[in-house]
């Protein structure tokens, strides 16, 4: 069964630390994206990758970095939280094309707290 | 840029048929999803239209797509409690580029007995 894993369901951190969140794809598939998820605000991307080392602002980079070193794994970084990044965050894995866009695989989310 | 929109709510019975609506607003859409993401989970494609169609159905999903005015539906059939969860409505555009997907802020839709 195809999936995409996030390394976390929960986690508390507190302002100013140092954020990590992994995502790992079993699918080969070329993209990978890091979405947030607030109330009525549905999804906003934050960052995307297409490729190995390849990467691409989303809508809302700011305060956060993401690292492609292997084409399954795709890293979310919060280099110093802050209140306002507590959020789920959904990380998603598709293959290329126009259709391929849509066909996305989504892991089961981490829900970040930062305190 | 382009903008996706939703209602927050919806309740029907179950065996009741749920519509769930949706307008876009950009013009050179080429595919419409529909997401579903039951509690503490990720999304889950659901279905799509590609943007020359005007209806889809599947089993008991039913596409409808209104090019004219930008609107788009999902009807389900009916309804279970199982079905309960947010629905999310996307689009994409003609550029080809990854991060052109745009999601509406998602439905909650709720089921009761």
């Amino acid at each position: 069964d195809v999936k995409v894993t996030q390394s976390s369901r929960y986690l508390v951190k507190r302002t100013g630390e140092k954020v990590f969140l992994e995502c790992v794809q079993d699918m080969d598939h070329e993209n990978m994206f890091w979405y947030r998820q607030d109330p009525g605000l549905g999804l906003r991307l934050i960052y995307f990758s297409y490729d190995v080392k390849m990467k691409e602002k989303g809508d809302i980079p700011e305060g956060y970095s993401v690292s492609r070193e292997k084409k399954e794994r795709f890293s979310l970084i919060l280099e110093s939280a802050s209140t306002n990044q507590t959020s789920m965050y959904l990380c998603a894995s598709s293959p290329p094309g126009q259709q391929g866009l849509g066909s996305k695989f989504f892991g089961p989310g981490t829900r970040l707290t930062v305190l | 840029g382009e903008d996706v929109e939703q209602s927050l709510f919806l309740s029907v019975r179950e065996g009741d048929s749920s519509v769930i609506n949706c307008t876009y607003t950009d013009s050179s859409s080429t595919y419409l999803y529909w997401y579903k993401q039951e509690p503490g989970a990720g999304l889950q494609l659901l279905t799509y239209i590609f943007s020359n169609m005007d209806m889809k159905q599947d089993q008991r999903l039913t596409v409808l797509l209104n090019k004219k005015d930008k609107h788009l539906s999902l009807r389900i059939a009916d309804t279970q409690t199982g079905d309960s969860a947010i629905y999310f409505c996307a689009e994409s555009s003609s550029s080809g580029s990854a991060r052109q997907l745009t999601f509406g802020s998602g439905t909650q839709l709720t089921v009761l007995p």
